[in-house]
């Protein structure tokens, strides 16, 4: 079982519509979680950052945690064609927040 | 403020060679982290230094290591390189900040090896 578990997609979403990106993972000692932006042949870009149960909201982005199930999730509202990338999840249960386990990423395409 | 940045951008080497790969990190970071990404294992943590100690590992044979300098650069070492070698290593480095609660490691551009 890999630690860190994403669906590879591709998830296609009509322009303006909600993208909603998923990941489990196994360590339940893990205490920070990541969303990270990656465009092909580019370097990985955060987005959402998000250390509690609940829900964070950052403009169009949402990020989801419920550490019971082990469960961290990702919500674009208003999809664009511009969001079409892969997105990667990433913990963490050094307190000092490095040392990130990704996940293998979700491959996001918004159809215009 | 200028981001991370890395060295050589692009890298041809063979089988048996040894590389040196090289990161400034965003001014004032301290800490830096290095990740190896390939297709088939994805992005995987190599190892992250601070004040120039090695503060975490991942697990990546012995070939690999790295160092961190006083200025906060970093390099990292492969010694006796393998086909499988090959791939994108990127450094990110972070703030490091005592108490805070947040700490988002902002990655470099990367730095691409073909081994042969």
């Amino acid at each position: 079982q890999k630690e860190v578990e994403q669906n590879s997609g591709p998830l296609s979403v009509p322009e303006g519509a909600i993208a909603s990106l998923n990941c489990t993972y196994s360590d339940r000692g893990s205490q920070s979680f990541f969303w990270y932006r990656q465009y092909s042949g580019k370097s990985p870009e955060l987005i959402m950052s998000i250390y509690s149960n609940g829900d964070k909201e950052d403009g169009r982005f949402t990020a989801q945690l419920n550490k019971a199930s082990q469960y961290v999730s990702l919500l674009i509202r208003d999809s664009q064609p511009s969001d079409s990338a892969t997105y990667l999840c990433a913990v963490t249960r050094d307190t000092g927040r490095r040392a990130l386990t990704f996940g293998s990423g979700t491959r996001l395409q918004v159809q215009p | 403020k200028a981001g991370v940045t890395q060295t050589p951008r692009y890298l041809i080497k063979t089988r048996g060679q040894q590389v040196t790969l090289s990161c400034s990190p965003i001014s004032g970071h301290r800490s830096v982290s290095w990740y190896q990404q390939t297709p088939g294992q994805g992005l995987q943590f190599l190892f992250e230094y601070f004040s120039e100690t090695q503060r975490n590992k991942g697990n990546f044979p012995g070939r690999f290591s790295g160092r961190q300098f006083s200025n906060s650069r970093s390099e990292m070492n492969v010694s006796t390189l393998e086909l499988g070698d090959s791939a994108l290593y990127l450094c990110a480095s972070s703030l490091d900040q005592q108490g805070t609660l947040t700490d988002t490691q902002y990655f470099g551009p990367g730095t691409r090896l073909t081994v042969l």
